[in-house]
């Protein structure tokens, strides 16, 4: 139980273009996802808090105009990157949680996101 | 505040050797989650182990074994006999009641394990 699913695994988009990643929640329901980045041997940094039928909550130093979160159901969240440039070239990962609060996260496998 | 720190980069062991990964946390909280993931190669992160500050019962799964100590805030894992598919980054994370009771974990740095055959 517990299998979030993440699609693309891998993306190149040129300079300038938008890419959408997609988070899903197999086998249950999700209110809350979470966004996390991760640059090369780094740890997971938060980006946003992604709810169900509301604005997301950015983390400092996110700008939310670039990473566009949309969570419209209970199972689907999707993140945006607008504009790329070189340096949004990063891993991102979403994350779930099932109904309980203080239930751990479950991941997804990840985007690798390269921008040329 | 909370802060995680996993000060060991990278360890390299070879198979069948047993290898402790440390975790140490910092919080003010008297209530939170500690965790442990697994981050593979290929890339996604694999739940391992979730305890709360009121269960200081260390914990044994197969190879894996964690040890919490509330009075040194330490909560570190042990693989016994290594085997090359261990070879991984594992993150330390800790969670509690932020604004809203949200419950967001905050990953340590990671601890790259290489075990060699």
């Amino acid at each position: 139980g517990a299998v979030v699913s993440q699609h693309p695994s891998r993306v190149i988009c040129k300079s300038g273009t938008s890419v959408k990643i997609e988070c899903r929640s197999l086998d249950f329901q999700a209110t809350t996802m979470f966004w996390y980045r991760q640059f090369p041997k780094q740890s997971l940094m938060l980006m946003a808090t992604s709810n169900e039928g509301s604005k997301a909550t950015y983390e400092q130093g996110v700008e939310k105009d670039k990473f566009l979160i949309n969570h419209a159901s209970l199972t689907l969240s999707t993140l945006t990157v607008t504009s790329a440039h070189p340096e949004d070239s990063s891993f991102y990962i979403c994350s779930a949680r099932p109904v309980s609060l203080n239930s751990p996260l479950h991941f997804g496998n990840g985007t690798r996101l390269t921008v040329t | 505040a909370q802060k995680v720190t996993q000060a060991q980069t990278e360890i390299s062991v070879v198979e069948k050797e047993d290898v402790t990964l440390d975790c140490v946390y910092e919080t003010r909280d008297t209530t939170y989650y500690l965790f442990w993931y697994k981050q593979p190669p290929s890339g996604e992160l694999v739940f391992l182990i979730r305890r709360n500050s009121f269960d200081e019962q260390n914990e044994i799964s197969g190879r894996y074994s964690w040890n919490f100590q509330k009075s040194t805030s330490s909560f570190n894992f042990t693989i016994t006999a290594s085997q090359v598919v261990d070879s991984a980054v594992y993150f330390c994370a800790l969670s509690e009641a932020a604004a809203g009771g949200s419950y967001i974990p905050t990953f340590g740095r990671g601890t790259s394990l290489i075990v060699h055959p």
